[in-house]
């Protein structure tokens, strides 16, 4: 079955990089998602990438895709204190291509 | 921008009681998801429907609760009775496909307590 890994918390210093790294099983994944979840809130996604691709930017968001190690990354540059929040990964595999998502990492952003 | 709406936000029920959570999708979205996310957990699919019919429920603890939506627009889920172990925040989202990339988008949870 899907199976997805994440670190549980991470602090960095405003305006350094924060990269949260995220590990899956399932090598049928066709998608892979990273959200953003608020204290009470819902989730939103930030940003996706497809499961052929290696790498995409979008603005200060970097995804990398190490497919053959099945490790999935999310780059933020220059990271804001609105950036803190508890962010997830996911991916879509399988028959129903369902989305499983990982236990979260908390990124903590000190002035 | 249009959102996923449900209610109540939160709810506080007694063991045993029946509780019911409601969720408005984005208009037009054929696609509905329930979850549940558990304190400092992921979120984790209990039931997806298409339009009006359920493509997945194997998550779902048939024994106490049930979803349905009915006219493939608006959505119901219920657990009857409710157990301690349900507290949780409970999470809908309705998805669109476009250029072959579904999206799902999530509405704001509602955080049940049982006690």
């Amino acid at each position: 079955g899907e199976d997805v890994e994440q670190s549980l918390f991470l602090s960095v210093r405003e305006g350094d990089s924060s990269v949260i790294n995220c590990t899956y099983t399932d090598s049928s994944s066709t998608y892979l998602y990273w959200y953003k979840q608020e204290p009470g809130a819902g989730l939103q996604l930030l940003t996706y990438i497809f499961s052929n691709m290696d790498m995409k930017q979008d603005q200060r968001l970097t995804v990398l895709l190490n497919k053959k190690d099945k490790h999935l990354s999310l780059r933020i540059a220059d990271t804001q204190t609105g950036d803190s929040a508890i962010y997830f990964c996911a991916e879509k595999a399988g028959g129903y291509q369902k989305v499983t998502f990982g236990t979260g990492t908390k990124l903590q952003v000190i002035p | 921008e249009a959102e996923v709406a449900q209610s109540p936000r939160y709810k506080i029920t007694e063991k045993s009681q029946a509780v019911a959570f409601w969720c408005d999708p984005i208009s037009g979205h054929a696609t509905l998801y329930w979850y549940r996310q558990i304190l400092g957990q992921g979120p984790e699919l209990l039931v997806q429907f298409q339009d009006e019919s359920v493509v997945d429920d194997s998550q779902l603890p048939k024994d106490r609760f049930s979803a349905e939506r009915l006219k493939g627009v608006d959505s119901t889920l219920k657990i009857q009775p409710a157990e301690l172990g349900d507290s949780a925040m409970y999470l809908c989202a309705s998805s669109s496909t476009l250029r072959g990339m579904e999206t799902q988008y999530f509405g704001p949870g509602t955080r049940l307590l049982v006690l």
